[in-house]
This record gives C-alpha cells, sequence and structure tokens, in this order.
C-alpha cells in the first residue's frame, strides 16, 4: 500500500515549457487535491476533485489544468510555465471532499528558470 | 479572501511545553486542522477539532478553540527534539492553511 504517489520528485523547466505532474493514490479515495507551497506562504489549493469525473477550481488556479484520469490518477498540467510557478506541488487525496483525512504525496519540486 | 495566520518561528528547550497560535477568519468552517511536516515530506495531519468544541485532548497534543475570536492553539506537551517540525494550521470551508511555524526543539 503506496499511499500517494506523485512523479517526478525534481523537475527543472524553461520558461515556456510545458510538463505534467503525476499523481496516484492506492486507498480508493474518492476526492484528490494539487496543492502549491511557497515559503512563507503555506499550501494553497490549486484544484481539486471531489469524485472522479468533476474538477473544481481552488484559490490559485490560473496557468495550470487538471485531468481526473480515474479514480486513482489526477494529473497537473503546466501548459507554459512562468518562473512564479516555481514552487513545491503536493497532491493529496481524502475519501470524502471534507480536509480531515486527507493524505498528502512526497512533493515534487519544480524550478523554472 | 478569508486568512489563516500564523507566527513562523517558535523555539523551546527540550522537555518544555510548545504552544503554537493561530487566529482564522472564517467562521462558517466546521472543522480546523494542525498538519505537522518534517523536511522533505508531505503534511500528516496531526489532529482536528469541530467548531462545536472548546477543547480536544490526544496523548501530548492538547488543541484549543476559541470561536468568538476566531483562535487556535496546539500545545504539544513534554516537546522531544523529534517534534521539531513545520506546523500548519488550516480551516475547511476553503480549505486554506497558514504560512506554518517552524518548531525548534534545542537539547
Amino acid at each position: 500500500n503506496a499511499g500517494v504517489t506523485q512523479t517526478p520528485k525534481f523537475q527543472v523547466l524553461k520558461t515556456g515549457q510545458s510538463m505534467t505532474l503525476q499523481c496516484a493514490q492506492d486507498m480508493n479515495h474518492n476526492s484528490m487535491y494539487w496543492y502549491r507551497q511557497d515559503p512563507g506562504m503555506g499550501l494553497r489549493l490549486i484544484y481539486y476533485s471531489a469524485s472522479e469525473g468533476t474538477t473544481d477550481k481552488g484559490e490559485v488556479p490560473n496557468g495550470y489544468n487538471v485531468s481526473r484520469l480515474n479514480k486513482r490518477e489526477f494529473s497537473l498540467r503546466l501548459e507554459s510555465a512562468a518562473p512564479s510557478q516555481t514552487s513545491v506541488y503536493f497532491c493529496a487525496s481524502s475519501v470524502y471532499a471534507v480536509m480531515y483525512e486527507q493524505y498528502f504525496g512526497p512533493g515534487t519540486r519544480l524550478t523554472v528558470t | 479572501g478569508e486568512d489563516v495566520e500564523q507566527s513562523l518561528f517558535l523555539s523551546v528547550r527540550e522537555g518544555d511545553s510548545s504552544v503554537i497560535n493561530c487566529t482564522y477568519t472564517d467562521s462558517s468552517s466546521t472543522y480546523l486542522y494542525w498538519y505537522k511536516q518534517e523536511p522533505g515530506a508531505g503534511l500528516q495531519l496531526l489532529t482536528y477539532i469541530f467548531s462545536n468544541m472548546d477543547m480536544k485532548q490526544d496523548q501530548r497534543l492538547t488543541v484549543l478553540l476559541n470561536k468568538k475570536d476566531k483562535h487556535l492553539s496546539l500545545r504539544i506537551a513534554d516537546t522531544q527534539t523529534g517534534d521539531s517540525a513545520i506546523y500548519f494550521c488550516a480551516e475547511e470551508s476553503d480549505m486554506r492553511f497558514g504560512a506554518g511555524t517552524r518548531l525548534t526543539v534545542k537539547p
């Protein structure tokens, strides 16, 4: 039982490049989330998926797209990366769309130069 | 938007109690949370409290909630070096987190 896994762990992009961050969970959770963590700002919610087939914007969705591929997988896409998107990205999942008992992945450290 | 605020740093001696404070602005939150983040890792839920409770105790952890002042605190009794981490408070209604308090425990 791996919990929440994220790939890649680290990534360096040039401005304007695109990439997809992958997230998978094996806990049969209904809800999945993408957050970004910046120094001194805590976590901010980018997008979430309350259940398979639905996605909703969080606090900071601009510049990102998401896909809930199936119940297990929730990907985050940067179409044209910008230096302001340099951050650590965390995926999380929970049984239902409430925060308690959210399980977090180990994070992806992304640098955009 | 609504905010969740915490002080950024706290340093204590091993064996002392630590108190980490948090204020929030959204009074509609049903749950308030404390998470712990160790270096290089994701967040781990430590404890949570329902908004109709004043206090919750869980082993060395005590959470106090003052709804009138919108103030939440986490007390760690007998703080150990293994408690050194960043602690985040969060509220449920907007899924907002504070900036995190870095707790340093000195031997």
